[in-house]
């Protein structure tokens, strides 16, 4: 059973328009969630993270929401660029583990 | 710094021999993880260190694998009988364990044959 589930494996996006990577959990106890950015023949590079006390951070052209109630966390990329195009992974933690569940990846391709 | 090393790069063998993964964390990390992406089930934790003691390794698949970290600066993953199951793409990363970024290699490439 997958506790982090990331339901769309690819995304393509036009050149400075809005992307949005969604992902949904369900497992109540996770408090803090990260997204990571994977390039091909590399390892994953940490993007941005959110703490469950909040529901927006960002940094820069990158923005994570998160929404409890519903379970769900998306990265919003704007404006997206082709150096975006990656794989991107939304993984979620516990308090007091340095345990991270990830989901199964989302190809984002940024059209030039 | 050089950031997490992974040996070899790519790994091809057939089934039924041993295989062995390296890895070298960050100096100074004292948190090291082994995961494996595949594309069906993504990036999967098999096992996490600390201190160079195993924490958690709910992960492993089965008894096949298994992970040492005889100390801080270097650890192995090690399949024995490998299957043709078992090709994916292993990491491994290491983290401080005052903060929550982990940070990964650039993978091992495994195909069994």
């Amino acid at each position: 059973d997958q506790q982090v589930k990331q339901n769309s494996p690819s995304l393509s996006v036009q050149e400075g328009r809005i992307s949005i990577l969604n992902c949904d959990y369900t497992n109540s106890m996770f408090d803090y969630f990260l997204w990571y950015k994977k390039y091909p023949a590399e390892g994953p590079t940490f993007l941005i993270s959110i703490s469950s006390i909040k529901d927006k951070n960002e940094d820069g052209r990158f923005t994570v929401f998160l929404n409890k109630s519903a379970k769900h966390l998306s990265l919003h990329i704007v404006p997206s660029q082709p150096g975006d195009s990656a794989v991107y992974f939304c993984a979620a933690s516990a308090l007091g583990t340095y345990k991270y569940i990830f989901g199964t990846g989302t190809r984002l391709k940024v059209l030039a | 710094d050089a950031g997490v090393i992974q040996s070899p790069r790519h790994e091809v063998t057939e089934m039924g021999q041993e295989v062995t993964l390296r890895c070298k964390p960050i100096s100074g990390h004292d948190y090291l993880f082994w995961y494996r992406q595949t594309m069906m089930r993504g990036l999967e934790l098999l096992i996490y260190f600390n201190n160079n003691v195993p924490i958690d390794d709910s992960g492993m698949p089965e008894d096949r694998f298994s992970a040492k970290m005889p100390n801080a600066s270097f650890s192995t993953l090690k399949i024995q009988p490998s299957e043709p199951r078992d090709s994916a793409v292993y990491f491994c990363a290491s983290s401080f364990s005052t903060g929550v970024i982990q940070y990964f290699g650039a993978g091992t490439r495994l195909s069994v044959l």
